[in-house]
């Protein structure tokens, strides 16, 4: 079974500061990719930022980056000179070989951008 | 690319009555499509994988007599809530995978708010 943790409930962050998002996982699948959506107010799932489980750099998107440790199983997200419209709630997930690739999704982030 | 559209948006109707929601990629085709339902301030939970000219595969917990789905074309998926009922209020969001082998992201529809009075 796969899991995805995220511990923060609620961030609140300065504008133009940078900002990490906490995600750890828990798989037995060899092969996975972990994901960052955003989701504004509106209800929309944004896709952010893709990381394969064998890739050896950590993955950027633009202001987007992936923290990624394998061997703590974590998948944080940092996000760089934040910005007001960054405010959302943002959810890490998996997808493994296994289970014809459905994600799953963490209890999710509410990123808060203070002017 | 890769726009995923949801009709309708918004849906109100009466306890009792069937309310059909549409998943359409507009840009790609999509063999496999999945359904999520979502509660107020809570993450997202797979209802069902829709895969193109095959049954649905249900998630444990989720009733398929319920919650019908259909994926006849490779860019058109509909979930179907049949007798609704206020409990069946919430958030629903479809997604679809890109055919072919190398596409990592699942693109997410805007989403279908249900109220059912």
């Amino acid at each position: 079974a796969q899991k995805i943790t995220q511990t923060q409930p609620g961030m609140f962050v300065q504008e133009k500061e940078a900002v990490t998002l906490d995600c750890t996982y828990d798989t037995s699948d060899p092969s996975y990719g972990l994901f960052w959506y955003k989701q504004p107010s509106s209800g929309e799932m944004i896709f952010l930022i893709y990381q394969g489980s064998y890739d050896q750099q950590n993955a950027t998107e633009g202001r987007y980056s992936l923290n990624f440790q394998k061997a703590r199983k974590s998948a944080n997200l940092v996000i760089s000179a934040s910005q007001l419209g960054d405010s959302a709630m943002y959810f890490c997930a998996m997808r493994g070989i296994q289970g014809a690739q459905k994600l799953v999704f963490g209890q999710g982030t509410r990123l808060t951008i203070n002017p | 690319g890769a726009v995923v559209s949801q009709h309708p948006s918004r849906v109100i109707c009466k306890s009792g009555t069937s309310v059909k929601i549409e998943c359409r990629s507009l840009d790609f085709q999509a063999t496999t499509m999945f359904w999520y339902r979502q509660f107020p301030k809570k993450s997202l939970m797979l209802m069902a994988t829709s895969n193109e000219g095959s049954k649905a595969t249900y998630e444990q917990g989720v009733e398929k007599d319920k919650f019908l789905i259909n994926h006849a074309s490779l860019t058109l998926s509909t979930l179907t809530v049949t007798s609704a009922h206020p409990e069946d209020s919430s958030f629903y969001i479809c997604s679809a995978k890109p055919a072919g082998a190398n596409h990592r992201a699942q693109y997410f529809g805007p989403g279908t708010r249900l109220l059912v009075l």
